[in-house]
């Protein structure tokens, strides 16, 4: 079965600083990642797909990268605002056709 | 266009009772999805349709969880006995087709008293 594991669990960082958030999962064998962000009693908001033939994807100050061989994709923030601060998830797509999440990467950004 | 909706948003039953939340998918969305997310923790597929159809329901729990999608737009998740494990938050997605980018609702917040 695939696992999805997301490093580190909780994040804090000043405003303005760029970022990382890691991503990892046990079988390649995936259709596509997809990033997201969940506000806390909210739903889930798309923030890039990244298809398994792609290596990155980029939007605004987000993107996002994936290396399929070695199971892993991370999702690097530049210049971090605190209207950044939410939960990140990412989540892998396989044959089966249904979204594999991780636990999130919960980040705080002070201002 | 409008998003994903669903409906109720927040839902408070007593143990036994039996529960339906629904789902509205983005129109011309053949694919629609339904995830249970516990606290802390990320979503977990439960069942996936392709037009009316479930394609693959193995993420059910066990038999007390249903669901329907009689016209291949709106969605129904059943529940029947409700126990108190069975609180979450209930999240509904819709792709235009397979392997699609998934967009998702604003859930609904189950809770079993």
């Amino acid at each position: 079965k695939q696992e999805v594991t997301q490093i580190p669990a909780a994040l804090s960082v000043p405003e303005g600083e760029n970022l990382v958030l890691n991503c990892s999962f046990t079988d390649s064998a995936i259709y596509n990642l997809q990033w997201f962000r969940q506000d806390p009693g909210k739903g889930l908001t798309s923030l890039l797909l990244i298809q398994s033939s792609q290596r990155e994807q980029t939007s605004g100050r987000l993107n996002a990268s994936l290396d399929k061989s070695s199971g892993r994709s991370t999702l690097y923030i530049a210049a971090s605002q605190p209207g950044d601060s939410a939960t990140y998830l990412c989540a892998v797509i396989t044959g089966a056709n249904n979204l594999f999440f991780g636990t999130g990467t919960r980040l705080t950004v002070i201002p | 266009g409008a998003g994903v909706s669903q409906t109720p948003s927040n839902k408070v039953t007593e143990k036994g009772k039996y529960v339906e939340l629904r789902c509205d998918p983005i129109s011309g969305h053949t694919a629609l999805y339904w995830y249970r997310q516990s606290l802390g923790q990320g979503p977990e597929f439960l069942i996936y349709f392709q037009g009316t159809g479930a394609a693959d329901d193995s993420g059910l729990p066990n038999d007390r969880f249903f669901a329907v999608r009689p016209e291949g737009s709106v969605s129904t998740l059943k529940i029947q006995r409700t126990e108190r494990g069975d609180s979450a938050v209930y999240l509904c997605a819709s792709s235009f087709s397979e392997v699609n980018e998934q967009f998702f609702g604003p859930g609904t917040r189950l809770t079993v008293l």
